[in-house]
């Protein structure tokens, strides 16, 4: 069945990158997610990569997907201690584009 | 501004009762979901409907059922609540279609004790 891994957490200093890493098993996935959960809060869309793209940029968010190995992911530049929060990588499968989500990365940014 | 609303964002309930969680969108989408999220195991999809009296089971439906008698309303129902089911529950919509963005709800954090 489908599967997406994420590493639990990610440590780093404010105005580092941080990069966030997930795998994902269906190769038929159209497109790739990456979601943002602040505390207390439901998640919010961040960014989407459709599976033909190798890259895709948006301000402070780099996605990177490298679909032969099946491994997509987020870096975000400039790290601020708002980016703090549980971000979770989805893959849409399916007709009706089921989401299947990973375990969620938490990213704590130390000031 | 887009909203999809859960009617209660903390519950207690008791070993045996049956819980009632609700969910309504203002967005007339046709899409609804009921994930569980756990600490270490992500979300999980428990149930979803792609229109009005229609459910698909998803990956963790036991314990579960759902009710979709009005498109904007989708409610999950724990028939005898279990301590095993205390979790978040969060609940989504989106419009039909691929690549569809899912809109969020704020979550329950329900507690079986």
């Amino acid at each position: 069945g489908e599967d997406v891994e994420q590493s639990l957490f990610l440590s780093v200093r404010e105005g580092d990158s941080s990069v966030i890493n997930c795998t994902y098993t269906d190769s038929s996935s159209t497109y790739l997610y990456w979601y943002k959960q602040e505390p207390g809060a439901g998640l919010q869309l961040l960014t989407y990569i459709f599976s033909n793209m190798d890259m895709k940029q948006d301000q402070r968010l780099t996605v990177l997907l490298n679909k032969k190995d099946k491994h997509l992911s987020l870096r975000i530049a400039d790290t601020q201690t708002g980016d703090s929060a549980i971000y979770f990588c989805a893959e849409g499968v399916g007709a009706t584009n089921k989401l299947i989500f990973g375990t969620g990365t938490l990213l704590a940014v130390q000031p | 501004d887009v909203k999809v609303t859960q009617s209660s964002r903390y519950l207690v309930k008791r070993t045996g009762e049956k819980v009632f969680l609700e969910c309504v969108q203002d967005m007339d989408h046709e899409n609804m979901f009921w994930y569980r999220q756990d600490p270490g195991l992500g979300l999980r999809l428990i149930y979803f409907s792609y229109d009005v009296k229609m459910k698909e089971k998803g990956d963790i439906p036991e314990g579960y059922s759902v009710s979709r008698e009005k498109k904007e309303r989708f409610s999950l129902i724990l028939e005898s609540a279990s301590t095993n089911q205390t979790s978040m529950y969060l609940c989504a919509s989106s419009f039909r279609g691929t690549n569809e963005k899912l809109f969020f709800g704020s979550g329950t954090q329900l507690s079986v004790l």
